[in-house]
């Protein structure tokens, strides 16, 4: 089975701009998380889709939003980026009914 | 919410040795405790995981324990190898299956010197 796969791979935006990060999940798992890493804060959970519904949300605010399509397929949007906004995004895979999650490779963002 | 803490920041053994590093929660309600490695340049990889049913969990040269009680969860690495250089996550959550929000340390270096 092929694993979770993130695109792009790395990103450089500048301040104000906006991005969107794609995660495709393990072939046949329905949920899909978002965490964002930096060397301050760690790894912090953004939110998690499960059949195309938002099923859970960090605390994170609202310039960060994601979707999740019928393929499960899942795209990530930041709007008017910020310096801090910098960070390896990471997407992580999970099948119904168990709590194991796989991640990604990560995206990694550089906001200048 | 949940927290998580991890010890310690930094870890560096010999070659064959054991290392150990410890975790404690904070909400009761957690029941879900896996440990991620994740090497440079790459996402976390699930290396091992414990449920609050079970005590004790071994995979080869890798086990974790869970105290409940204390709420308090290990990893014990034993002849460790230059390989198994990497920073190592725990986390917990809660859920059976419907929450898929892990709370993380913040991470363990973990150096095996050859």
């Amino acid at each position: 089975k092929a694993g979770v796969t993130q695109t792009p791979r790395y990103l450089i935006k500048t301040r104000g701009q906006q991005v969107t990060l794609s995660c495709s999940p393990i072939s046949g798992h329905r949920s899909v998380s978002w965490y964002q890493q930096t060397p301050g804060q760690g790894l912090q959970f953004l939110f998690e889709y499960f059949s195309e519904t938002q099923r859970n949300k960090g605390n994170f605010p609202g310039r960060f939003s994601g979707r999740q399509f019928s393929n499960s397929r899942s795209e990530m949007n930041v709007s008017t980026l910020e310096l801090g906004d910098s960070a390896l995004y990471l997407c992580a895979s999970g099948g119904d009914s168990t709590d194991t999650q796989y991640f990604g490779p990560g995206t990694r963002l550089t906001v200048l | 919410g949940e927290n998580v803490e991890q010890h310690p920041s930094t870890l560096s053994v010999q070659e064959g040795d054991s290392a150990v590093i410890k975790c404690t929660y904070s909400d009761s309600a957690s029941n879900y405790f896996p440990w991620y490695k994740q090497e440079l340049g790459k996402g976390p990889q699930l290396i091992i995981d414990i449920r609050s049913n079970v005590g004790e969990k071994k995979d080869q040269r890798i086990a974790v324990t869970l105290n409940k009680t204390a709420k308090h969860f290990s990893l014990h690495i034993t002849e460790t190898q230059p390989e198994d250089s990497a920073v190592y996550f725990c986390a917990a959550s809660w859920g059976g299956g419907s929450n898929y929000k892990l709370t993380f340390g913040k991470g363990t270096l973990l150096t095996v010197n050859p």
